[in-house]
């Protein structure tokens, strides 16, 4: 049992390049998370998935778009990187919305030039 | 993964002493309050929860008091343990749902021999 996994560890990537950020859940959790955090700041939800076929945007959300491929996977992706977008990227699962107890995983650490 | 960067509040215990960490929260209307755990290198991790209608909670050698007159809430860690080394985030329910959590900036807790 994995929990949460999150692929890459590191990413660098120059100003206006993509990326996809790849997450897996094998908790049969229905709800997941992308979060991004920055020194200083706390956690900051960017998109969320409720359940299987949903998103919503977060507090966050613009220069990202995610996809719930399944009820295991959901993808972040960053279409043009900007160096504001350096930071790093942690998933989160839990059994639903309306649970407030989150599993995350080890998160990716991004720069951007 | 990493955990949040460099100029956290930092909190430095004996190891065998009581560690008490703060956090002050917002808003009002939050009525569920999360403490999660981040040790170097990893994705947060959920200790306990408390709700608005309680003032009190209690978990393995850690406890949750939670003041809402003054919008105040603490982590007490019993027997400080060289493990419970960690940053350590409050989160609330700002938006009154567990899907959009506004975390805290985080305290770090340094445990000395």
């Amino acid at each position: 049992n994995a929990g949460v996994t999150q692929t890459p560890k590191f990413q660098v990537l120059k100003t206006g390049q993509s990326m996809t950020l790849q997450c897996a859940q094998d908790m049969n959790h229905n709800s997941m998370y992308w979060y991004r955090q920055d020194p200083g700041m706390g956690l900051r939800l960017i998109y969320y998935s409720a359940s299987e076929g949903t998103t919503d945007k977060g507090e966050v959300p613009n220069g990202y778009n995610v996809s719930r491929l399944n009820k295991r996977e959901f993808s972040l992706r960053l279409e043009s990187a900007a160096p504001s977008q350096t930071s790093v990227y942690f998933c989160a699962s839990s059994w639903t919305s309306g649970s407030y107890e989150q599993f995350f995983g080890p998160g990716t650490r991004l720069t951007v030039l | 993964g990493e955990s949040v960067g460099l100029h956290l509040p930092t909190l430095s215990v004996q190891e065998g002493d009581n560690s008490i960490i703060n956090c002050a929260y917002s808003n009002s209307a939050s009525d569920y309050f999360i403490w999660y755990k981040q040790e170097s290198g990893k994705g947060p991790q959920f200790i306990i929860d408390i709700r608005s209608n309680m003032d009190k909670r209690q978990g393995q050698r850690v406890t949750v008091l939670l003041n809402k007159t003054v919008k105040h809430l603490s982590l007490q860690i019993a027997a400080t343990q060289p493990g419970d080394s960690a940053v350590y985030f409050c989160a609330e329910n700002g938006a009154g749902t567990a899907s959009k959590l506004t975390f805290g900036t985080g305290t770090r807790l340094q445990v000395t021999l």
